[in-house]
């Protein structure tokens, strides 16, 4: 069974980095027909799709986060991350880490995704 | 971005009922839309894939239908455990993916 879960700090101060690390088990992430993806949802709202990162490292970021997100991959780890830069309140949400199924470099939907953590910006 | 609008953005139903939520794209994306369940606390489930494809271990009491910008959940018979906010997904092949603003699906 595919396994999800995230880590990180549940609190950031604001124009500080945002980082958190998707472990998953039940497969490996850099088996094919996959990217790695993060997901928000801002608190009692909908959801926002923030990018994926391949097993090869390919990577897409939503360009409404105006280049201040990155995400790598660890693949002896079975790991995946993410860093958004300069964090303001607005960023406050629960960050989500799902399975994409992908083709032809496009996700098409989210199989598994892990419970989610919760992070609030603020000083 | 491909905006997508869902409505109602909230409904009150009664068990048995039969439920339709709507989904409008701002623009032709053929088929490929996706409804998601989510529950208080949970992340999304996935429910139906790519306009009408039940996934597996889905009840067929839910229902997809539509194309290009107009779409379409039944719930036939609703039943306590579909109390939910449901999400429509969008994924065109013009990046980024985009969802719907969700409908909650509450006890009347």
């Amino acid at each position: 069974q595919v396994h999800l879960q995230e880590s990180g700090p549940g609190v950031v101060k604001p124009s500080q980095t945002l980082s958190l690390t998707c472990s998953v088990s039940g497969t490996s992430i850099d088996s094919g027909g996959y990217f790695w993806t993060w997901v928000r949802q801002h608190p009692g709202t909908g959801l926002e799709y923030l990018g994926y990162i391949s097993g090869s490292g390919k990577t897409y970021y939503n360009p409404s986060l105006t280049g201040r997100v990155s995400m790598s991959a660890d693949l002896p780890q079975n790991r995946f991350s993410l860093n958004l830069t300069s964090v303001t309140a607005a960023d406050t949400a629960i960050y989500y880490c799902a399975r994409g199924f992908a083709e032809f470099a496009v996700v098409r939907h989210f199989d598994y995704w892990g419970l989610g953590t919760h992070v609030t910006v603020s000083s | 971005d491909i905006q997508m609008t869902q409505s109602p953005s909230s409904l009150s139903a009664s068990v048995g009922d039969r439920v339709t939520i709507t989904c409008q794209a701002s623009e032709d994306i053929g088929s490929f839309l996706n409804w998601y369940q989510q529950k208080p606390g949970k992340p999304p489930k996935l429910l139906i894939s790519d306009t009408s494809n039940l996934e597996l271990g889905v009840s067929s009491r839910f229902s997809g239908s539509g194309s290009g910008t107009d779409f379409s959940l039944t719930i036939s018979g609703l039943q306590p455990e579909d109390f939910a906010t449901y999400y429509c997904q969008q994924y065109h092949f013009i990046p980024p993916l985009t969802f719907g603003g969700g409908t909650k699906v509450e006890i009347k």
